[in-house]
């Protein structure tokens, strides 16, 4: 199974930082690699697909890339809204296989 | 709007059964694979199964291969996870997730999650 690495696992900012997520993969995933945002007691909310793709309604502040084994979430200037747990995946080989997730809190 | 939700959920007892279902609207489902996915109390998603569209092709993690099974019903738009001989570490909240279809495996569209309690 790929194993995905997600660094940091927490990340304290304020409204307005920049904010960068890395993930990792254990073998190369290409390009398909997802990132999902899920807010306390909430289903998880697919960002970006493929590693780069933002999908249809996700803030443009949010942005994803990379390919092969190195991916980046960023998130330009954090809102009042984004203070959640972020979570990477890897969508090339069975198992689909997750990060063990950033969380973004309050600084 | 795709909509997805899931029932079946509830507290068992270990070596028991549960059937999950995920009724799905708004889309057409007979196009679409669907996984499900759980997350334990307090901890990160771990993928447990998918089925493809036209049920033909399916697989699971090997954490619950041999005791859960995945299932469709095409004309009833609806998703289904039998799961027999459970533990302790199968307590989770279950998500059901429609799969973008694009290339790759990913989880587009998630449902609100049934929770499964297993203690005696």
């Amino acid at each position: 199974d790929v194993q995905m690495t997600q660094f940091p696992s927490s990340v304290s900012a304020s409204v307005g930082d920049r904010v960068t997520i890395t993930c990792r993969a254990s073998q190369d995933v290409s390009v398909y690699l997802a990132w999902y945002q899920q807010r306390p007691g909430t289903a998880p909310r697919l960002l970006i697909y493929p590693a780069s793709s933002l999908q249809s309604g996700v803030p443009s502040r949010f942005s994803g890339s990379g390919s092969g084994t190195d991916f980046t979430l960023t998130i330009s200037s954090l809102q009042p809204e984004d203070f959640a747990t972020y979570y990477c995946q890897q969508g090339n080989s069975v198992p689909p296989t997750f990060g063990g997730g950033t969380k973004v809190e309050i600084k | 709007e795709v909509h997805l939700v899931e029932s079946g959920g509830g507290l068992v007892q270990p070596g028991g059964s549960l059937r999950l279902s995920c009724a799905a609207s708004g889309f057409i489902f007979s196009s679409s694979s669907m996984h499900w996915v759980r997350q334990a109390p307090g901890k990160g998603l771990a993928w447990v199964s998918r089925i493809a569209n036209d049920g033909s092709g399916i697989n699971y993690a090997d954490s619950v291969k041999g005791r859960f099974t995945i299932s469709r019903d095409n004309a009833k738009n609806t998703l289904y996870l039998q799961m027999n001989s459970l533990r302790a570490e199968d307590t989770a909240m279950y998500f059901c997730a429609r799969d973008k279809p694009v290339a790759g495996i990913n989880m587009e569209v998630w449902g609100k999650g049934t929770m499964v309690t297993v203690s005696s």
